[in-house]
């Protein structure tokens, strides 16, 4: 049974560029969530996907966008980098019933220089 | 007042002892309840889920409820050296499917 994987597993941007952080969920599963993990902080939800659409939204500005394809993979979006947005990204995923349980994929690293 | 507080520690107790990890939250709607596990450069791993006051036991790990003092907590017995890392504590608030999380307690168990 596979679980939630992300890709890549670091990544190095500089002030400015954008980027494209990759997930798909667990076998079976259907909702995409997406967090930020800054060093030393607990994860701040970003925004969560279910049938290709946006569900819910975090407190993040507009430069976070995402996707959700029909096979239930998602991408996340980040434009116009700032420094401050150098943290681990992580991807959960759910069942739309027991949405309450959320399995993370191991993260992606994001550095801006 | 933070939604969800935890004291970031670190906690150091002795290799066997009991380790109890507290989490408060703010939002009195709340029904549902996480502690994750992080190691460190990982990601959270969910050990344990709480609905009702109480307190519910898995192996060595035993969560206990309180909402009137909107107060979770998490006990580890025959604490390891394995158990060292940062538990997370996740709220679902009222009609909410997306836990908010503490900063998480460092734990530590020294031999």
């Amino acid at each position: 049974d596979a679980g939630v994987t992300q890709s890549p597993t670091h990544l190095i941007k500089t002030r400015g560029q954008q980027v494209t952080l990759r997930c798909s969920p667990k076998s079976g599963h259907d909702t995409v969530s997406w967090y930020q993990q800054a060093l030393g902080q607990g994860p701040q939800f970003i925004f969560q996907y279910y049938e290709e659409e946006e569900r819910q939204r975090g407190n993040f500005p507009d430069r976070f966008s995402g996707h959700q394809f029909p096979n239930y993979s998602s991408e996340l979006n980040v434009n116009a980098l700032l420094l401050g947005d150098s943290a681990l990204y992580l991807c959960a995923s759910s069942l739309p019933q027991g949405a309450e349980t959320q399995y993370f994929g191991p993260g992606t690293r994001l550095l801006v220089l | 007042q933070k939604e969800v507080e935890q004291n970031s520690g670190p906690l150091s107790v002795p290799e066997g002892a009991i380790a109890s990890l507290n989490c408060t939250y703010s939002d009195r709607g709340s029904q549902s309840f996480f502690w994750y596990r992080q190691y460190s450069g990982k990601s959270p791993e969910l050990i344990m889920s709480i609905y009702s006051n109480g307190d519910k036991e898995d192996g060595r790990f035993t969560a206990q409820l309180n909402k009137a003092s909107q107060y979770v907590s998490l006990l580890i017995r025959d604490s390891q050296p394995s158990d060292s890392a940062t538990y997370l504590c996740a709220v679902n608030k009222g009609g909410s499917y997306i836990p908010t999380f503490g900063r998480g307690t460092s734990l530590i168990v020294h031999p």
